[in-house]
């Protein structure tokens, strides 16, 4: 089963606007760790943000901020103000703390920045 | 700091041959994973190392594919016999603690002929 759900394959999003990437997880362990990161099309991964399951709060990192919906269980990565250099792939990821630790990554979602 | 350095960045071989691919993770970091993606199955979890030790390798394909991890500061996945389906970018990550987040190497990018 699918531990990661990225349900959009692809997203535009109008230059300065914000956008909404979703992420739904499946997990029965209390303790795990979200995480986003960003594929250019040069290839490298880049970590992006991290929300912890008992986080009170959203986390941000400057323009991105997570939408953390615990009952959800889904962690939608919010870009404000799109850049054209935002324009990538974009993977959402799991760690179980509870068990062996391996991440599991979502399909991820391409985000095209139009000017 | 030094990312994760991986190298060779492009390996390009013929079918049969031996691949070593290389990583070097960042210093500290006690966690060390090998990835490998394609376009039609996603970025698989290959193999993860817990201070140099092998945790998890059923992500490994087959008995053509095998990982060590010497030291804390080195690691190698070898392909051999290579065939051409291993074509694929393949990454390396470390972090530190069960928790963290992993930091990515820039990939190696493998075509088999």
């Amino acid at each position: 089963a699918q531990k990661i759900t990225q349900t959009q394959p692809g997203m535009f999003v109008q230059e300065k606007e914000a956008v909404t990437l979703d992420c739904t997880y499946d997990t029965s362990d209390p303790s795990y760790g979200l995480f986003w990161y960003k594929q250019p099309s040069s290839g490298e991964m880049i970590f992006l943000i991290y929300q912890g399951s008992y986080d009170q709060q959203n986390a941000t990192e400057g323009r991105y901020s997570l939408n953390f919906q615990k009952a959800r269980k889904s962690a939608n990565l919010v870009i404000s103000a799109s850049q054209l250099g935002d324009s990538a792939m974009y993977f959402c990821a799991m760690r179980e703390t509870g068990g062996s630790y391996i991440p599991t990554f979502g399909r991820g979602t391409s985000l095209i920045v139009h000017p | 700091d030094a990312g994760v350095i991986q190298s060779p960045r492009h390996e390009v071989t013929e079918m049969g041959q031996e691949v070593t691919l290389r990583c070097k993770p960042i210093s500290g970091h006690d966690y060390l994973f090998w990835y490998r993606q394609t376009m039609m199955r996603g970025l698989e979890l290959l193999i993860y190392f817990n201070n140099n030790v092998p945790i998890d390798d059923s992500g490994m394909p087959e008995d053509r594919f095998s990982a060590k991890m010497p030291n804390a500061s080195f690691s190698t996945l070898k392909i051999q016999p290579s065939e051409p389906r291993d074509s694929a970018v393949y990454f390396c990550a470390s972090s530190l603690g069960p928790y963290g987040e992993q930091f990515f190497g820039p990939g190696t990018r493998l075509t088999v002929l």
